[in-house]
């Protein structure tokens, strides 16, 4: 019964490569989201979708490129990978016009190491 | 500039003791004000949301505070247990459709 789930849990892998987390939710949002959090614990959002449009878009490189096959999934590919984006990704799902505005709900993160 | 910013960056307290963390935003216009809790290696849990009109919000030993004209929060934790060390993340949404803006986060460390 897992509300947002990512995977994998942890990814290494060497610079260069191209890899992809994945990020499913059964709580029927129409809205998510993926943020990463560096070392120093901050996070920071880096693509919305809402109904499967990419509502925001932060300045972001553009080898990091979301994917929403439907409204329960969206998928993070990255490529060409640096040593940089060593971090923790984690993946939230939202109702967005709810009022308040939607509490948001985190999946566990991917940790991601690039050697 | 949008800002979120944090007090104190660390925080240790005793079990059983009571804390007030704190939280200054510059985002305007403004919607609503969340607190997080985010576990060691777990994603962020909401414990509090409150718009524009809410003074006040409890989550159990939890009560966050809102004061929109000095634009400042608190969160105040009663009675601490040891689950309660964490990291504490208030974060504010602008108008719909906006990102949040995102703390850095206090973290608290009950001992025993």
């Amino acid at each position: 019964d897992t509300a947002v789930s990512q995977t994998p849990k942890y990814l290494v892998t060497q610079m260069g490569n191209d890899k992809s987390i994945k990020c499913e939710q059964n709580l029927g949002h129409d809205t998510m989201y993926w943020y990463k959090q560096d070392s120093k614990k901050f996070l920071k959002i880096m693509f919305s979708y809402n109904n499967k449009e990419l509502i925001i878009n932060e300045t972001v490189p553009n080898r990091f490129s979301p994917k929403s096959p439907d409204k329960a999934h969206l998928n993070l590919h990255i490529n060409s990978l640096e040593l940089g984006d060593s971090a923790v990704y984690f993946c939230a799902s939202s109702l967005r016009d709810r009022n308040p505005a939607g509490e948001q709900y985190f999946g566990p993160g991917t940790r991601l190491t690039v050697t | 500039k949008n800002q979120v910013e944090q007090s104190p960056q660390s925080l240790i307290i005793l079990e059983g003791k009571n804390c007030t963390l704190q939280c200054n935003y510059t985002v305007s216009p403004f919607s609503n004000l969340r607190w997080y809790k985010q576990d060691t290696g777990r994603g962020p849990v909401s414990l509090t949301i409150m718009t524009f009109s809410e003074n006040t919000k409890s989550n159990g030993r939890y009560t966050a505070t809102l004061d929109a004209d000095t634009k400042q929060s608190s969160l105040h934790i009663t009675a601490s247990q040891l689950s309660d060390s964490a990291s504490y993340i208030c974060v504010v949404s602008g108008q719909a459709g906006t990102a949040l803006i995102f703390g850095k986060g206090t973290t608290l460390s009950v001992s025993s």
